[in-house]
């Protein structure tokens, strides 16, 4: 089925250790975003990119990077997990605004702990 | 501030039953409206997106509201059914620019019980 998919689905890390969460989607979607979804909070926007080869910051961007070499692939690397980034992610992707309006489709999550 | 408030936080209904979901928000420039649901251990759904001129949207037993005046939003689902147990999350799209910006709210979580 098409749509978005996100490896693994659950990881833990131990502090200061580096990893790369996947996304990948095949709606042929320009938009793509990283939330991370924490209990009391709203999903918050870490990184987004707007198509092949460009990307930009989020609310909270500290601590992750991405890079968006294909329309396909958005893969968010943590570079020192810290326990602040213990977390579910979410990857969704989107056509943009002048496509019409339509909601964005997630991934169903990875859930990240790190110890 | 451009804040999303949802209420309940939480509710509990019989199976068959009828209920509301209210959504306030303080966005602007306001784009679009849209609920999405979410169960448990799953990315969110969408449900309905309405923009400014919209009023009602339906999808299936999900039909949405929307006041652009009072800048009010609901969710009323009719007939629940055990499947509907999950948070709703209404999220509002802002207009900066060239960029979108969505304002998530918190959501409400509804159990549906037989």
């Amino acid at each position: 089925n098409a749509g978005v998919t996100q490896t693994p689905k659950f990881q833990v890390l131990k502090t200061g250790q580096s990893m790369t969460l996947q996304c990948a989607q095949d709606m042929n979607h320009e938009y793509m975003s990283w939330y991370r979804q924490d209990p009391g909070m709203g999903l918050r926007l870490i990184h987004y990119s707007v198509g092949a080869g460009i990307t930009d910051q989020g609310e909270v961007p500290n601590g992750y990077n991405v890079s968006r070499s294909t329309t396909e692939d958005f893969p968010l690397r943590l570079l020192s997990a810290a326990p602040s980034q213990t977390s579910v992610y979410f990857c969704a992707s989107s056509y943009p605004p002048n496509r019409g309006q339509r909601g964005y489709t997630f991934g169903s999550g990875t859930r990240l702990t790190v110890v | 501030k451009n804040q999303v408030e949802q209420s309940p936080q939480s509710l509990i209904i019989l199976e068959g039953k009828n209920c509301t979901l209210q959504c306030n928000y303080t966005v602007s420039p306001f784009s679009n409206l849209r609920w999405y649901k979410q169960d448990t251990g799953r990315g969110p759904v969408s449900l309905t997106i309405m923009t400014f001129s919209e009023n009602t949207k339906s999808n299936g037993r999900y039909t949405a509201t929307l006041d652009a005046d009072t800048k009010q939003s609901s969710l009323h689902i009719t007939a629940s059914q055990l499947s509907d147990s999950a948070s709703y999350i209404c999220v509002v799209s802002r207009n900066a620019g060239n960029n979108r910006k969505l304002i998530w709210g918190l959501g409400t979580s509804l159990a549906v019980n037989p």
